[in-house]
């Protein structure tokens, strides 16, 4: 079945840095989705992607759509405190509007 | 902005007890959808509805069932709480004319002691 592989599982960085990760399928899609989810919330989110080569922004938040059509990458510039979370890329989950896949997730901390 | 509502943060529970989680979105959205949350098993979908009385099993339904009388409305319904329904328990719904995107809940943290 369709999987959603995304790195890294977790980062551990200083306020003011800049973040990146990436989130890898094995068929292509033709729709990427950023959500984050703070600690006892609900997912949120940040940013959708509909076409390869896409490059969509959200404040600091930037996302690109691969050009393979099998990936994402998600920025985040000048990391501040409150980006802590859990940032997960979800696609379709194959044949069905309704079914989403959802990475892994990849755990961020922010140092103040 | 699309608002999804769960009625309870958290819940407590006795194994055997009927349990009633419940989900009201003011979007008008067709879609709704019932997920429960993991460590290390990430979000798996339990039951989706795209219709009022329309319900899909998604890839986890065994213990669980669904109740969709209104369009805003979208009920999980557990028959009778084990321990291995501990769990946080998000429910999304999506516009049938939009993309994929799914919007969350905040979540019901479940306890079955």
């Amino acid at each position: 079945g369709q999987q959603l592989n995304q790195s890294p599982q977790s980062m551990f960085i200083q306020e003011g840095e800049d973040v990146s990760m990436n989130c890898t399928s094995s068929s292509i899609f033709n729709t990427w989705l950023w959500y984050k989810q703070d600690p006892g919330e609900g997912p949120v989110l940040l940013i959708a992607l509909y076409k390869a080569g896409e490059l969509t922004s959200n404040g600091r938040l930037t996302a690109q759509f691969g050009i393979t059509r099998k990936d994402s990458f998600l920025n985040i510039s000048a990391s501040i405190p409150s980006d802590v979370g859990i940032y997960f890329c979800a696609g379709p989950g194959g044949g069905a509007t309704n079914k989403l896949i959802f990475g892994t997730g990849t755990l961020l901390a922010v140092q103040p | 902005d699309v608002k999804v509502t769960q009625s309870s943060r958290y819940l407590v529970k006795r194994t055997g007890e009927k349990v009633f989680l419940e989900c009201v979105q003011d979007m008008d959205h067709e879609n709704m959808f019932w997920y429960r949350q993991d460590p290390g098993l990430g979000l798996r979908l339990i039951y989706f509805s795209y219709d009022v009385k329309m319900k899909e099993k998604g890839d986890i339904p065994e213990g669980y069932s669904v109740s969709r009388e209104k369009k805003e409305r979208f009920s999980l319904i557990l028959e009778s709480a084990s321990t291995n329904q501990t769990s946080m328990y998000l429910c999304a719904s999506r516009y049938t004319g939009g993309g994929y995107e799914q919007y969350f809940g905040p979540g019901t943290r479940l306890t079955v002691t």
